[in-house]
């Protein structure tokens, strides 16, 4: 059975740094691409950032572009995201979520762990 | 890389069939047959339920269908029950990000 895991959460001033990790479980972890998605408290999904199987590829959405790091640990089989200068617009429910077989949609997401930046 | 459009809110009573529709631009649905769909429940993570535009994976209700013209994708769901009561997100691959829709919610009357 396919798990994802999310952990690392928490409350941080805005201005401070996180680090969300995602655990994974139930496949070949580095057969597959990997992405973060965040949900804002009442509003939709936000696809954010991915890292190809390898880790030789990443890419991210223009609002978290130049603070956030995507990387990942294929021995650990762990995906993390480091979060850095983080705004109160940053705050939400952060999903991992596995790429699906053949690409181009995502079949497996975690349940999620929440973020809030606030002073 | 603005959310694809989609309405607020939708509904329907039981046995209906409602529509959803996604609408994107030439970067992103227009030129991509990469466009899936997501339902998501109350406290709960997205679930896929289409991908590349109409195939739905394995366990997915055949209630649900999907298409795509132009620049706007569709999902329909067929025989409404109470348990596709939800958000619903489509998502469209945009030549390096990925983009979602603004979602619908789906009200069973």
């Amino acid at each position: 059975e396919v798990q994802l895991v999310e952990s690392g959460g928490g409350l941080v001033q805005p201005g401070g740094s996180l680090r969300l990790s995602c655990s994974v479980s139930g496949f070949s972890f580095s057969d597959f691409p990997m992405h973060w998605v965040r949900q804002a408290p009442g509003k939709g999904l936000e696809y954010l950032s991915a890292i190809l199987g390898d880790g030789s590829f990443t890419h991210y959405a223009d609002s978290v572009k130049g603070r956030f790091s995507i990387s990942r640990d294929n021995f650990k089989n762990t995906l993390y995201l480091q979060m850095t200068s983080l705004r109160p617009e940053d705050s939400g429910v952060y999903y991992c979520a596995k790429d699906r077989v053949n690409g181009w949609s995502f079949d497996s997401w975690g349940q999620g762990i929440m973020v809030t930046v606030s002073s | 890389q603005s959310a694809l459009t989609q309405p607020r809110s939708v509904s329907g009573s039981p046995g209906q069939s409602v529509t959803i529709s996604c609408i994107g631009t030439t970067n992103d649905v227009g030129v991509y047959n990469f466009v899936s769909w997501y339902q998501q429940r109350p406290g709960r993570a997205p679930k896929l339920i289409i991908y590349d535009v109409n195939k739905r994976p394995s366990g997915v209700p055949d209630r649900f269908s999907a298409s795509k013209s132009g620049n706007t994708a569709s999902l329909t769901i067929s025989g409404l029950q109470a348990e596709d009561e939800a958000d619903f997100y489509c998502c469209s691959y945009a030549g390096g990000p990925y983009v979602f829709g603004s979602g619908t919610a789906v009200t069973v009357l």
